[in-house]
């Protein structure tokens, strides 16, 4: 079965703090995405990575970053966390091929920035 | 701009109903369009898929319909059952742009027992 997990389910954080939050997956997948999610608005992707070192911006990347190390490691950075940013972040990984379409998803990690 | 539009946000359904939910897209270079369901507490996991050269895809009570012409595919779950309640997203992607995926903005469904 394939897996992805979060360093964190919950996380509670201060304005202007510096926020990394990890996902691991162990599939040797070559795709890795960070999404938010929020009430109603569905899942809004923040960036992707689609290779070691390789990152693309999503639909809304402002005031967050991405690093991606290692093929099995993609993290995601708040340079300065806002209220605004309160959110559940769902991270996700997919193969290259035929079936690359089908998106892996780990558990979420809720943060709340006070 | 939204280019995944799903409708209703939230569905009730007596058990063993038929619950169908709607989706409507854009960008006619979307060519493949997977359906997640996610339960309180987890993570979306894929539960259906279909591709633009079918017009129908069925995996036990649950089934997709696709009008490409009309721009539109829905899901259908029959017998619908208490444990289906939970959020179900729609989604399209074009297969050249390395797997992204542009999703609905889900689907509430409660069973009723």
């Amino acid at each position: 079965d394939v897996k992805v997990t979060q360093s964190s389910r919950y996380l509670v954080k201060r304005t202007g703090e510096k926020v990394f939050l990890e996902c691991v997956q162990d599939m040797d997948h070559e795709n890795m995405f960070w999404y938010r999610q929020d009430p109603g608005l569905g899942l809004r992707l923040i960036y992707f990575s689609y290779d070691v070192k390789m990152k693309e911006k999503g639909d809304i990347p402002e005031g967050y970053s991405v690093s991606r190390e290692k093929k099995e490691r993609f993290s995601l950075i708040l340079e300065s966390a806002s209220t605004n940013q309160t959110s559940m972040y769902l991270c996700a990984s997919s193969p290259t091929g035929l079936d690359f379409a089908t998106q892996y998803f780990g558990p979420g990690t809720r943060l709340t920035v006070l | 701009q939204q280019q995944v539009k799903q409708s209703p946000q939230s569905l009730i359904v007596q058990k063993g109903g038929i619950s169908i939910i709607n989706c409507a897209y854009e960008n006619t270079a979307f060519d493949y369009f997977p359906w997640y369901q996610q339960f309180p507490g987890k993570g979306p996991a894929l539960l259906i898929a279909i591709r633009p050269d079918v017009s129908e895809k069925k995996e036990g009570r649950f089934t997709i319909s696709f009008n490409k012409s009309a721009k539109q595919f829905s899901l259908h779950i029959m017998d619908s059952q208490p444990g289906d309640s939970a959020t179900y997203f729609c989604a399209a992607l074009d297969n050249t742009n390395a797997g992204k995926s542009t999703f609905g903005d889900g689907t509430t469904l409660t069973v009723k027992p």
